[in-house]
């Protein structure tokens, strides 16, 4: 069946570094692939999203591009706040479904 | 646009009594939504799928005349946790979808807790 797998956390950096969040999914088609962030007791904010092959979302300095050929979107910033500190899910609807696929969700902790 | 409000944020309540979560889109029409549950440091569970008008659909596993949920407008769908236990006790997100998207959008989540 269709699914998300991104990289366990927690993840721990600086103030300013470089972050990467590995996401690949499995699905059949061109499913719909979203990022996800959840800050401490609250419910989940759409990130970004991507639609189609080669689509880059971007929103508050985050990136990720929609790559079919490695069935993956991985989540970047170039320079990451303490205020990022959350916890960031994957996420795709498959072409021919409304349910969402979650991943098991990245644990971000950025010390100043 | 595109905001999911939820009421209440936070209840506590005796065991065997009902809660009733509501979550609304504000500024969209919301042809389906969704509730899910979420225990701590997991990701989201699916509960049911509620459109417009119609029965909602529940997921394998959850007890319909436990969680009855009640999708009456576009802009509101209700969660009602019937005779509540404190194994009930968790974290309850509504996400709604505009008609012809895909698009969940997510409100900001209901905890309960049963004594």
């Amino acid at each position: 069946g269709d699914s998300v797998t991104q990289m366990e956390g927690p993840v721990t950096l600086s103030e300013e570094a470089f972050l990467t969040i590995n996401c690949t999914y499995t699905a059949t088609g061109y499913p719909s692939l979203f990022w996800y962030v959840q800050y401490p007791g609250e419910g989940l904010q759409l990130l970004l999203k991507a639609t189609k092959a080669d689509d880059k979302g971007s929103n508050k300095g985050f990136e990720a591009t929609y790559r079919k050929e490695t069935t993956s979107f991985h989540l970047e910033k170039g320079s990451v706040q303490v205020s990022d500190s959350a916890v960031y899910f994957c996420a795709l609807i498959p072409n021919r479904d409304d349910k969402i696929i979650f991943g098991k969700g990245t644990r971000l902790h950025i010390l100043p | 646009g595109a905001v999911v409000s939820q009421h209440p944020s936070w209840v506590i309540c005796k065991s065997g009594t009902s809660v009733k979560i509501e979550c609304r889109s504000l500024d969209f029409q919301a042809t389906t939504m969704f509730w899910y549950r979420q225990f701590p440091k997991q990701s989201l569970m699916l509960m049911a799928t509620s459109n417009e008008g119609s029965k909602a659909t529940y997921e394998q596993g959850v007890e319909k005349d436990k969680f009855l949920i009640n999708h009456a407008s576009l802009t509101l769908s209700t969660l009602t946790v019937t005779s509540a236990h404190p194994e009930d006790s968790s974290f309850y997100i509504c996400s709604a979808r505009r008609g012809g998207g895909k698009t969940q959008y997510f409100g900001p989540g209901t905890r309960l807790l049963v004594l």
